[in-house]
């Protein structure tokens, strides 16, 4: 079976770091790009990263919220992805979930979709 | 950004009802188009993807369809589990973007 499974989540202060994890199994890691998306308390689902696969360079994308604080990472051997989060803000607070992506066109500017997706682990930002 | 509009944001429907859902977008987004189920507490799950193409494993029930930057997702005979959250995606353009959702209801 496909699953993805994050950890790492808690209760942080404002300008603290927090590291998650996403665990990949039931396939390759290193075949696919890895997305983290969020979810607010009571709010839409938000695009946070992606990471290309490493024949693709490995590059990655982020969106303007996070981009400059927040970092995502792969160690295909290993089947798992980061999510580096500094200088954690209130509004970081979520549910982070990551999920594998499927892009048409290794570049993966556009025209992707995303499936499996882990459970989510829970990121308080609090003082 | 492209802005993503669903409607309705809730319906309740009947057990063998057909259901449609539409999403708009801002501005084209090809037929890079997604959507998902997401229940309560729980991950979203891909139904279709592509506008049009079923996710494998999801019921025949589900569709989807597009037309210029509108795009409709028809349950064709509603069944107690398709309660819930559907949202839909673009993937157009980065930041990926959705739709606000709508929560649909079995009466």
């Amino acid at each position: 079976e496909m699953q993805l499974v994050e950890s790492g989540g808690d209760l942080v202060q404002p300008g603290r770091s927090l590291r998650l994890s996403c665990a990949a199994s039931g396939f390759t890691l290193g075949d696919y790009a890895l997305a983290w998306f969020r979810q607010a308390p009571g709010r839409g689902l938000e695009w946070v990263g992606f990471i290309r696969i490493k024949a693709y360079g490995g590059t990655t994308e982020y969106a303007a919220s996070v981009k400059g604080r927040f970092t995502i990472s792969r160690d295909d051997s290993k089947s798992i992805a980061y999510l580096q989060m500094n200088n954690l803000k209130t509004d970081d607070t979520a549910v982070y979930y990551c999920t594998r992506g499927f892009c048409n066109g290794g570049s993966c500017y556009t025209n992707n979709w995303f499936d499996p997706w882990g459970q989510g682990t829970l990121v308080t930002v609090s003082s | 950004d492209i802005q993503m509009t669903q409607s309705p944001s809730s319906l309740s429907a009947s057990v063998g009802d057909r259901v449609t859902i539409t999403c708009r977008a801002s501005q084209t987004v090809s037929n890079f188009l997604n959507w998902y189920q997401q229940k309560p507490g729980k991950a979203p799950k891909l139904l279709i993807y592509g506008a049009s193409s079923l996710q494998t494993g999801v019921p025949s029930r589900f569709s989807g369809s597009a037309s210029g930057t509108d795009f409709t997702l028809t349950i064709s005979s509603l069944q107690p589990e398709d309660s819930g959250s559907y949202l839909c995606q673009q993937s157009y353009s980065i930041p990926y973007t959705f739709g606000q959702g709508t929560n649909l209801q079995i009466k």
